[in-house]
């Protein structure tokens, strides 16, 4: 069975500080992918990142950067500078292809709260 | 240029009666997801669509009914709502895939059974 973990149920911090976001997966699967996604106060969840299970390169976009780690099946989180603007809660979630079935499971999120 | 819509984005209804929360887009994508979204749960799939008239069950079906008959549309329904699917609900779409492709998400529905 597929299972996501974000052992964090919610962090503050102060603007510009900053912060990891934790997300540990199992699967026995070798191919996979891993997603993170944003739901902001307004409530529509917003696609942020894909990484494949065969693609450990981390990734920086802007602030955000992701750290894929096979060997400790984790998928952490960074934002650095954090911003207000950041503040939501933020979905980790793995997807697998069991038979012919699809399966896509989510962690509980984050809620990250950044303060002025 | 209206991507995912979700109608009604908020119900009120009781016990017992039959509801449909539909889910609609223009991006002519092949798969369509129904979640549900509760405190201590996350996100949990209800029902997915690879392709019109082609549905399968997620982790958490019973007590929903999806049809797919044409692209864009791929309603939920309720057939007797019970309190304990309040909750707020989320159609997604997924260009090809939904294995290896990010989804896009509607803005949810809220919906309430007292």
């Amino acid at each position: 069975a597929q299972k996501v973990t974000q052992a964090q149920t919610e962090i503050s911090v102060v603007e510009k500080e900053d912060v990891t976001l934790d997300c540990v997966y199992e699967t026995r699967d070798t191919t996979y992918y891993l997603f993170w996604y944003k739901q902001p106060p307004s409530g529509e969840l917003v696609f942020l990142i894909r990484r494949n299970s065969f693609d450990e390169q981390n990734e920086i976009s802007g602030r955000y950067s992701w750290n894929f780690q096979k060997s400790t099946s984790s998928f952490n989180f960074t934002i650095t500078a954090s911003q207000v603007v950041d503040s939501a809660v933020y979905f980790c979630a793995l997807s697998v292809r069991g038979g012919s079935n699809y399966k896509l499971t989510f962690g509980k999120g984050t809620l990250l709260t950044v303060n002025p | 240029d209206a991507g995912i819509t979700q109608s009604p984005r908020y119900k009120i209804t009781e016990t017992g009666r039959q509801v449909t929360l539909m889910c609609h887009q223009t991006w002519s994508h092949s798969y369509m997801f129904w979640y549900r979204q509760d405190l201590g749960h996350g996100l949990r799939l209800i029902y997915y669509s690879a392709a019109a008239d082609i549905t399968d069950k997620g982790e958490v079906p019973d007590g929903y009914v999806v049809s797919r008959s044409k692209t864009e549309n791929f309603p939920l329904t309720l057939e007797s709502a019970t309190r304990s699917q309040t909750s707020v609900y989320f159609c997604a779409s997924s260009l090809t895939s939904g294995f290896s492709y990010e989804q896009y998400f509607g803005p949810g529905t809220r919906l309430t059974v007292t």
